[in-house]
């Protein structure tokens, strides 16, 4: 198994730039979650998703859209980058909580830079 | 909202020495994880604590679920090289966060051969 696969591992974009984030698992997971990484801050929840269908906004949504049409995929789009989303972006998966063997699977993450 | 305090930041030891960390919540947790990240990878699951009380060991790794349910401890012993990295602590409490892990701000471990 793959777990949790994200695309591209490292990109620099233009201030006003737009991309996606690719993220897909084959786990199998209902759960899904983007989190950014900024030196010495941990980990700040962007968007999650409980299943195919249904996205709601974490502590940081600001400047970020994400969509979950299949249980695999859940991309996380930035419309009009700016220097401040400069950090290194994770995809995680799970299954429910509650659910035994609970826990994240994190990808290996995005390493953005707008500059 | 719920806040996880994980204490120490950073730890300087040598090889050989035994190391500890903990985390505390300003609320109650039904989960506590804790999460190794290498540099340039994605955190990766050490071990999963789901009682209070709970004590379990992943090699020279040993966490505990506090009893009061806030808070919880990652011993290391005899530290190696490749021990070295971010540890993260995450809890949950299903009714109070959705689902979603509140992680720490992570310890960063360097370890002196």
């Amino acid at each position: 198994n793959a777990g949790v696969t994200q695309t591209p591992k490292f990109r620099i974009l233009k201030i006003g730039q737009s991309m996606t984030l690719q993220c897909t698992q084959d786990m199998n997971h209902n759960y899904m979650y983007w989190y950014r990484q900024d030196p010495g801050m941990g980990l700040k929840l962007i968007y999650y998703s409980v299943g195919a269908g249904i996205t709601d906004k974490g502590e940081v949504p600001n400047g970020y859209n994400v969509s979950r049409s299949t249980t695999e995929d859940f991309p996380l789009r930035l419309e009009l980058a700016a220097p401040s989303q400069t950090s290194v972006y994770f995809c995680a998966s799970s299954y429910s909580p509650g659910s035994i063997s609970y826990g994240y699977t994190f990808g290996s993450g995005t390493r953005l830079t707008v500059v | 909202g719920q806040q996880l305090n994980q204490s120490p930041q950073s730890m300087f030891i040598q090889e050989g020495e035994d190391v500890s960390m903990n985390c505390t919540s300003s609320s109650i947790f039904n989960t506590w994880l804790w999460y190794k990240q290498d540099p340039g990878e994605g955190p990766v699951l050490l071990i999963a604590l789901y009682k209070a009380g709970e004590l379990t060991s992943n090699g020279r790794l040993t966490a505990q679920f506090g009893i009061t349910r806030k808070d919880s401890f990652l011993n290391i012993s005899a530290s190696i090289p490749s021990d070295v990295g971010i540890y993260f602590c995450a809890g949950m409490n299903y009714g109070g966060s959705q689902g979603n892990l509140i992680f720490g701000k992570g310890t960063k471990l360097s370890v002196k051969p």
